[in-house]
């Protein structure tokens, strides 16, 4: 099973609002990311975390929030977003971290539009 | 520079022909993963398929098969029968030994047309 499921599937937030996207893999992985990808473009990485612990953030502003509450769950928290940030949002995980062999598996995704 | 090149923006192929995808990659690392990845228009992105730096072999799942040339530093994807399914973005990704993140290419649109 290489399932990543994401909700919600579509989101429409003002930009006073606070909402929270979340992520679930139940595959024993490690490693949990969140990608932003505008249209036609590639994902952008966000933020990496290894064994629950946050190791990288690609500098992104603070009103992403990112959490990993444990192994299977990873939610990312909106809070005073701008019309820029609608974007459809990505979750992965794979094994580890490191290592050149690992897979990254996709959620569906969270489009996400901001007004 | 960049990591990984494709230089395809849009393709069109036939159904039941194959295509070729091109994706070249820039690296220094001698032990690297190479992948491809479908995205259709809902947004999820499909793993397709693995090569790593020290296989042999070519890679193959199915209907898709990597052709992979170290030396020349490329990796297309070869999708064998299209199907109107097959439709989407692809998206070639390379993750080095010594780093910690994917690398996307800009990505391909591919069409297959009745």
């Amino acid at each position: 099973d290489t399932e990543v499921t994401q909700t919600p599937k579509h989101l429409v937030m003002g930009m006073t609002n606070k909402k929270s996207l979340k992520c679930e893999q139940h595959m024993g992985h490690r490693a949990m990311y969140w990608y932003k990808q505008k249209a036609k473009k590639p994902p952008e990485l966000m933020f990496v975390y290894s064994y629950e612990k946050l190791s990288i953030n690609e500098s992104v502003p603070s009103r992403f929030s990112p959490e990993c509450p444990n192994s299977s769950l990873l939610n990312l928290h909106l809070h005073a977003l701008q019309p820029e940030d609608s974007a459809l949002y990505l979750c992965a995980s794979s094994r580890e971290r490191w290592g050149s062999t690992d897979t990254q598996y996709f959620g569906p995704g969270t489009r996400l539009t901001v007004l | 520079a960049q990591k990984i090149t494709q230089t395809q923006p849009g393709m069109f192929v036939q159904e039941k022909e194959a295509v070729t995808l091109d994706c070249t990659y820039d690296t220094s690392d001698q032990s690297y993963g190479l992948f491809w990845y479908k995205q259709p228009s809902s947004g999820e992105m499909i793993f397709l398929i693995y090569q790593g730096s020290y296989d042999e072999q070519n890679a193959t799942e199915g209907r898709y098969s990597l052709n992979f040339q170290k030396a020349r530093k490329s990796a297309n994807l070869v999708i064998s029968a299209s199907q109107l399914g097959d439709s989407a973005m692809y998206f070639c990704a390379m993750r080095e030994y010594t780093g910690n993140q994917f690398y996307f290419g800009t990505g391909t649109s591919l069409t297959v047309i009745p």
